[in-house]
């Protein structure tokens, strides 16, 4: 259980296109979800909280009109980048959190997205 | 505010066992997890612990003490498979469902 998958593994794309990543809780209805991103040996720096039916919270320092994000539902979260450029090339990774699986101090990943701008 | 601290990289030989640290500062806390990160993948959860004490899941333990702001995650028996990023985090103490991660501990095995 608790299965968070991410669309796509791996974008490639040109400076100044925008890139939609999906994350999707497979097995359970996930209340907030969470958007990180990672550069190479780094930790994961946590870029905002996605609530259903609410905007999302950035965190300081985190562009809203760059990185958009959209939770439609309890099982469904995106976040687009737009008008991306090469420094915003890193791995994006989604998380869910749910009261239904016992606590909310877990978090279950999912598998992360690599993108590249040229 | 909350911060964790452990170390940046650790080496073991293969067949050993290794202890990574992880101590808090924290102005509220309620338990100390541990996830495994192996490169190009994303954290998978290890183990939480809420309370002082150790608590075993296989190869892996985890210890938590409260007073002493530390904890750690033991690897026993180690595998190569285990070179991994280890992060020890925590709930944020505004209990926001946010968690704060430490910065990682880059596990080397050695054959």
């Amino acid at each position: 259980g608790a299965v968070v998958s991410q669309h796509p593994s791996w974008v490639i794309c040109k400076s100044g296109t925008s890139v939609k990543i999906e994350c999707r809780s497979l097995d359970f209805q996930a209340t907030t979800m969470f958007w990180y991103r990672q550069f190479p040996k780094q930790s994961l720096m946590l870029m905002a909280t996605s609530n259903e039916g609410s905007k999302a919270t950035y965190e300081q320092g985190v562009e809203k009109d760059k990185f958009l994000i959209n939770h439609a539902s309890l099982t469904l979260s995106t976040l687009t980048v737009t008008s991306a450029h090469p420094e915003d090339s890193s791995f994006y990774i989604c998380s869910a959190s749910s009261p239904g699986l016992g606590s909310t101090d877990t978090q279950y990943f999912g598998p992360g997205t690599r993108l590249t701008v040229l | 505010g909350q911060s964790l601290e452990q170390p940046s990289e650790v080496t073991a030989v293969e067949g050993a066992i290794v202890q990574i640290n992880c101590t808090y500062q924290t102005s509220g806390f309620y338990g100390l997890s541990w996830y495994q990160q192996h490169d190009g993948g994303a954290p998978t959860f290890l183990s939480y612990n809420a309370l002082d004490g150790l608590e075993e899941t296989g190869r892996f333990s985890s210890f938590l003490s409260r007073s002493d702001s530390y904890g750690y995650l033991l690897l026993q028996e180690l595998q190569m498979k285990d070179s991994a990023s280890y992060f020890c985090a925590a709930p944020n103490p505004n209990r926001d469902d946010k968690i704060i991660f430490g910065k990682g501990t880059r596990l080397h095995i050695l054959p």
